[in-house]
């Protein structure tokens, strides 16, 4: 089972938008409606920050959004700040072994 | 609010067994499922296996040879074993709340583990 695919990299400068993508396949992300993401700040513990496609667990800024189309799930931040500078990872349940699998991450930069 | 909490040792040699215990405070272990992901130096999260609270479990297809995770209730703790190590095991591992198999909702700070003679 192959990671998912995300882009190494995106950026944006503050107020902005910004998509991040994570691709897989019928699956796992095209398959089911369970893609998470989570931020991580260097040297912490990742934190979930979308779960189930769209749903923002409590505490979560709605700054902060989730969809899915066919294999490709997207994360996208809008009104970009300065704390949003993080890796952010995208996981999707595999339902053929029962596990998880995570995108290889992406690094966030706020311009 | 429940906090987690990796223990063990930071160092293991190869072709050793690596133990690990989480143990879980402000929230009893048997309400929710549990799961272990690590993290290598510099690269992104790999999710290693998951426990129900009833006991049963789910691990990653590439390590489910080598994994075993048990939980004591009593201590309120779960462990990771991972047995044959080699270098590529050398990680940040993380322990998680799972309310479901498919996201970790609270996490432990981590604990790194190195591989080595």
């Amino acid at each position: 089972q192959s990671a998912l695919t995300q882009p190494p990299s995106a950026s944006g400068s503050p107020g902005q938008s910004v998509t991040i993508s994570c691709t897989g396949t019928s699956s796992d992300v095209g398959g089911y409606n369970y893609v998470s993401w989570y931020q991580q700040h260097p040297g912490k513990a990742p934190k979930l920050m979308i779960y189930e496609v769209s749903k923002r667990p409590s505490g979560v800024p709605d700054r902060f959004s989730g969809s899915k189309s066919g294999n490709t799930a997207s994360l996208t931040v809008s009104g970009l700040q300065a704390e949003d500078e993080a890796d952010y990872y995208c996981s999707s349940y595999v339902g053929s072994n029962n596990f998880v699998v995570f995108g290889g991450g992406t690094k966030l930069t706020v311009l | 609010q429940v906090q987690l909490q990796e223990s063990g040792p930071g160092l293991v040699k190869p072709s050793e067994t690596l133990s690990l215990t989480c143990t879980v405070s402000g929230g009893s272990i048997s309400s929710y499922s549990w799961s272990w992901i690590r993290q290598p130096p510099g690269k992104g999260l790999e999710w290693i296996a998951y426990m129900y609270y009833s006991g049963s479990t789910n691990y990653n297809p590439s390590l489910k040879s080598r994994v075993t995770i048990s939980v004591d209730t009593s201590k309120n703790q779960f462990s990771l074993k991972l047995s044959s190590v080699t270098a590529a095991d050398t990680a940040v591992y993380y322990c998680a709340r799972s309310v479901t198999i498919t996201f970790m909702d609270v996490w432990g700070q981590g604990t790194t583990v190195t591989v080595s003679s």
